[in-house]
């Protein structure tokens, strides 16, 4: 079984940036396709952007692109998410999970398993 | 933007029946995902591919399609199974492909 470890708590200023890892441990190797979704305190799921591996490439959710940058390593099996110019309604958890690719689109898939989250907090 | 509707919430007694509902113009098209979260934990997948259902997830959870309305049933609902839950899917926009989550629904029970 696959789990997504991702790094701790983080505390920015507004204006900075953060950059949080997700690193996958057990289960088989292989494609290493990871998608970033966030939960402001409160509030619901906001799907933030994605990576596939066979393509070497991200795809960003409007609302982001510009200000997120998602990678993802397959020989080290972990992936980065930073955001950059933080404010503080990007007080959020920023949770990893790992995308099941259909037969066409990875993004026509699933989210299994999901990283514990990871909570930042931007504040002055 | 492309939106998946869901009520707000539902309230359900132990034992008995629980249905969300998670609307969208292009679900007839679209394979759509059912997680549950409780609070203070990371989401969890219930449904993949509409109706089918991971090892491990009960099987008083259940996923049902019908047009542009998908549902989450969960029948013998217990008191663990208070959750947040969402519905998730995909969408296209100018030939990118886009993840997209329902607004969610708590489920109380009684």
């Amino acid at each position: 079984q696959v789990q997504l470890v991702q790094s701790g708590a983080e505390v920015k200023q507004p204006g900075s940036s953060v950059k949080v890892s997700c690193k996958a441990s057990g289960g088989p190797s292989g494609s290493f396709d990871i998608s970033w979704v966030r939960q402001a305190p409160g509030q619901g799921l906001e799907w933030m952007g994605g990576f596939v591996s066979v393509f070497g490439e991200a795809n960003y959710a409007k609302k982001f692109q510009g200000r997120v940058t998602i990678t993802a390593d397959e020989s080290t099996r972990t992936s980065y998410m930073e955001l950059r110019s933080l404010r503080s309604e990007d007080t959020a958890v920023y949770y990893c999970a790992k995308m099941h690719c259909g037969d066409g689109s990875c993004y026509e898939g699933w989210l299994d398993p999901w990283g514990q989250g990871t909570l930042v907090s931007v504040s002055s | 933007s492309y939106e998946l509707t869901q009520p707000p919430s539902v309230s359900v007694s132990p034992g008995q029946t629980a249905t969300i509902t998670c609307s969208g113009d292009s679900l007839p098209n679209q394979f759509v995902y059912w997680y549950q979260q409780r609070p203070g934990q990371a989401p969890l997948l219930l449904i993949y591919k509409d109706t089918q259902r991971p090892s491990g997830i009960p099987e008083r959870f259940s996923g049902s399609t019908s047009g542009t309305i998908v549902a989450l049933t969960i029948s013998g609902v217990q008191a663990e199974d208070e959750a947040d839950y969402y519905c998730q899917s995909q969408t296209s926009d100018s030939g990118h492909n886009y993840q997209v989550f329902g607004t969610g629904t708590k489920v109380t029970v009684l």
